[in-house]
């Protein structure tokens, strides 16, 4: 079964704070993900990585940053976290094989509150 | 560029009634996208519930349908008979060909079931 494990489950930070949510994949993937979900607009891709060291601009990357560690790690950083940043986050794993479908594999979500 | 729309935010339905959650899809390349519908429970994260990767095609899981139709570019997720365990937000999302590896999720369905 493939796993994705995400770090911190929970945290809260004040506006300005730095924050780090990691993400380790066992699945052997190419590709890594992070999303943010928020009522109303649902999941948005923030980064996305297809190897080490390898980084590709999702959709709403304004004040993230992300780095692709190994093939398992991928890190999403918020240096000057803002009010705005609360959201629950997801990264996900997926495959990126020449037969692959495009399915996703998720983590259980980060919930980040920035006061 | 590609998008996903989910038209209901919220889809309340009593128990053992049948359900239709409405998906509509827009690609930019020539190709047909991969869609899917995946599905987060209270607390846990996102997981596929069903996926189809040819026009025309339909899907099924848990007793949940979707069929691809490519005319009227819809992907609706149906079930006959539901239960207050389908209590869930249900995201539908699409792959497409420009960007082989760039998932795109819709707003979300927050489908409530009454006993």
């Amino acid at each position: 079964e493939a796993a994705v494990t995400q770090s911190p489950r929970n945290k809260v930070t004040v506006t300005g704070g730095n924050v780090t949510l990691s993400c380790r994949q066992t699945n052997s993937h190419n590709y890594m993900y992070w999303y943010r979900q928020d009522t109303g607009h649902g999941l948005r891709l923030i980064h996305y990585s297809y190897g080490a060291g390898n980084l590709q601009i999702g959709d709403v990357p304004d004040g993230y940053k992300a780095t692709r560690t190994t093939q398992e790690d991928f890190f999403l950083l918020l240096e000057l976290a803002s009010p705005s940043q609360t959201s629950l986050y997801f990264c996900a794993s997926s495959g990126g094989q020449g037969t692959d479908t495009g399915q996703l594999y998720f983590g259980e979500g980060s919930k980040l509150t920035v006061l | 560029g590609d998008s996903v729309t989910q038209t209901e935010g919220q889809v309340t339905v009593s128990e053992s009634k049948s359900l239709i959650i409405n998906c509509t899809y827009s690609a930019t390349s020539i190709a047909y996208p991969n869609l899917f519908w995946y599905v987060r429970y209270p607390g846990e994260g996102l997981q596929l519930l069903l996926k189809v990767i040819t026009a025309g095609q339909k899907g099924s899981s848990r007793g949940f349908e979707a069929t691809y139709n490519k005319e009227t570019t819809s992907f609706h997720l149906q079930k006959a008979s539901v239960q207050e365990s389908d209590s869930a937000v249900y995201y539908c999302a699409l792959r497409s060909d420009t960007n082989a590896y760039k998932v795109i999720f819709g707003k979300g369905t927050h489908l409530h079931v009454l006993p």
